[in-house]
């Protein structure tokens, strides 16, 4: 079947240590994006990328950072320099990144501090 | 600013009857596209309909419509014959150059 795998469903963090959230996506969309969501809000973007080897900020990409390697992955780390990380974190992609195009989403990581 | 609201932070309906919930957004673009996403109990969001801000017919999928009204920057949707599965937080967003999320209603569907 055609998705988005996102691994782990949970995960912890200790203080001062980087973590990594997967995303991969068999749909050979070129687009792929990264979401937070935080209680009571909707979905902020972190990063986004058109292609590969290609990557752009989005509204909260402080603390962030992201590879885009193969067409099918594009994986999050959550750095130590982001002081609040207690998310639940969203990945989507497109076909293109248009307009137009409809995003489709993974079932996300829940991330906590410990 | 591009942004997007949803006044309603809770709505909810009895079984087998309609519900129409509310959005509105604000952008300078002429050119973008309306979204209405379900996010159920399981956080997977999901796409419910989707509306070309340069047709004025209104789209509809199965018992889900919306009313747009462009000049009033009002993008509600309703859900008719609802059921017990379509309890769910509903999210609008709007895209131009990106994607932008309202805050969400949630939706509670008594039986």
């Amino acid at each position: 079947d055609g998705g988005i795998t996102q691994s782990p469903k949970y995960l912890f963090r200790k203080e001062g240590q980087n973590v990594t959230l997967s995303c991969e996506q068999n749909l050979n969309h070129d687009a792929m994006y990264w979401y937070r969501q935080d209680p009571g809000q909707g979905l902020r973007l972190i990063y986004y990328s058109q292609i590969v080897n290609d990557f752009q900020k989005g509204d909260i990409a402080e603390g962030y950072s992201v590879s885009r390697e193969k067409k099918e992955s594009f994986p999050l780390t959550v750095t130590s320099a982001q002081k609040n990380p207690t998310a639940f974190y969203l990945c989507a992609s497109s076909i293109k990144a248009r307009v137009k195009n409809i995003q489709y989403f993974g079932a996300g990581t829940r991330l906590s501090v410990l | 600013a591009q942004t997007v609201t949803q006044s309603q932070p809770e709505m909810s309906v009895q079984e087998a009857e309609t519900v129409t919930l509310s959005c509105t957004y604000d952008t300078s673009e002429s050119d973008y596209y309306l979204f209405w996403y379900k996010q159920p109990p399981s956080r997977q969001m999901i796409l419910v309909i989707r509306q070309e801000a340069y047709k004025q017919q209104n789209a509809t999928e199965n018992r889900f419509s919306v009313n747009f009204q462009k000049a009033a920057k009002s993008f509600s949707l309703k859900i008719s014959d609802s059921q017990l599965g379509d309890a769910a937080m509903y999210f609008c967003a709007f895209n131009t150059d990106k994607l932008i999320f309202g805050t969400g209603t949630r939706l509670q569907v008594f039986p």
